[in-house]
């Protein structure tokens, strides 16, 4: 199976501040298809994960543009230009490249 | 606007079968993809499943001995059957649904229901 392994477990950050999570996978994430399938939830308490971004750079209808992915092969960031109060939570990364899709451990972002 | 829900049991003895539904609005399941995840207490996400709207199905190969995924096209609604239950299947299980084009992830998830194996 993939491994992600996203850092840092939990950010401390600073409203207006930038912030940034690392998510680094064992294997290459390109797919046959030439697409790579990785992409970033946001998941407040008590709430389901909501997607903010898919294929690596693909913001999701609705989402921010304060929120950005990037990176490739096995090498993957989000970044939030300006963090919001309503930006807390759980963030995760997932793959889909291969099967089992596979999920990072989350990184907890506070303010 | 596309809601997905979650329904079954919250508590199954070990040995019996988990049973779950997902009642879909607001789409067709026949037009999509559907996946099944759980989340143990304390744990990360896991990946159960997906069932197509014309029946692909691909499973965790993990759980593929034990879990049945299908469709009930007259009632709009995913199911997911988890055989041999354990503690180790106490989880919240969610169903989700694949972003279309496809693009490898989930668009809408369900607010997912807590099952205990006990």
């Amino acid at each position: 199976d993939i491994v992600l392994t996203q850092s840092p477990l939990s950010s401390p950050v600073t409203l207006g501040q930038p912030a940034s999570i690392s998510c680094r996978s064992s294997q290459s994430l390109v797919d046959s298809d030439g697409n790579t399938y990785l992409s970033w939830f946001q998941q407040r308490p008590g709430q389901p994960p909501r997607l903010l971004i898919y294929k690596v750079s693909n913001r999701f209808s609705g989402v921010p543009d304060r929120f950005s992915g990037s990176g490739a092969g096995t090498d993957f960031t989000l970044k939030i230009s300006r963090v919001e109060a309503e930006d807390v939570g759980l963030y995760y990364c997932m793959q889909a490249t291969q099967v089992p899709v596979t999920f990072g451990g989350g990184t907890k972002v506070e303010i | 606007q596309v809601q997905l829900q979650e329904s079954g049991p919250r508590l199954v003895k070990p040995s019996e079968t988990l049973s779950l539904t997902c009642n879909v609005s607001g789409a067709s399941i026949s037009s999509y993809y559907w996946g099944w995840l759980r989340q143990p207490p304390g744990e990360g996400l896991e990946w159960i499943g997906y069932i197509s709207g014309s029946g692909n199905i691909n499973y965790n190969p993990s759980l593929k001995s034990r879990v049945t995924l299908s469709l009930d096209t007259s009632n709009n609604q995913v199911s997911l059957n988890l055989r041999s239950v354990t503690a180790a299947d106490t989880a919240v299980y969610s169903c989700a649904r694949h972003l279309y084009p496809p693009a490898g992830t989930y668009d809408m998830w369900g607010q997912g229901t807590m099952v205990t194996v006990s």
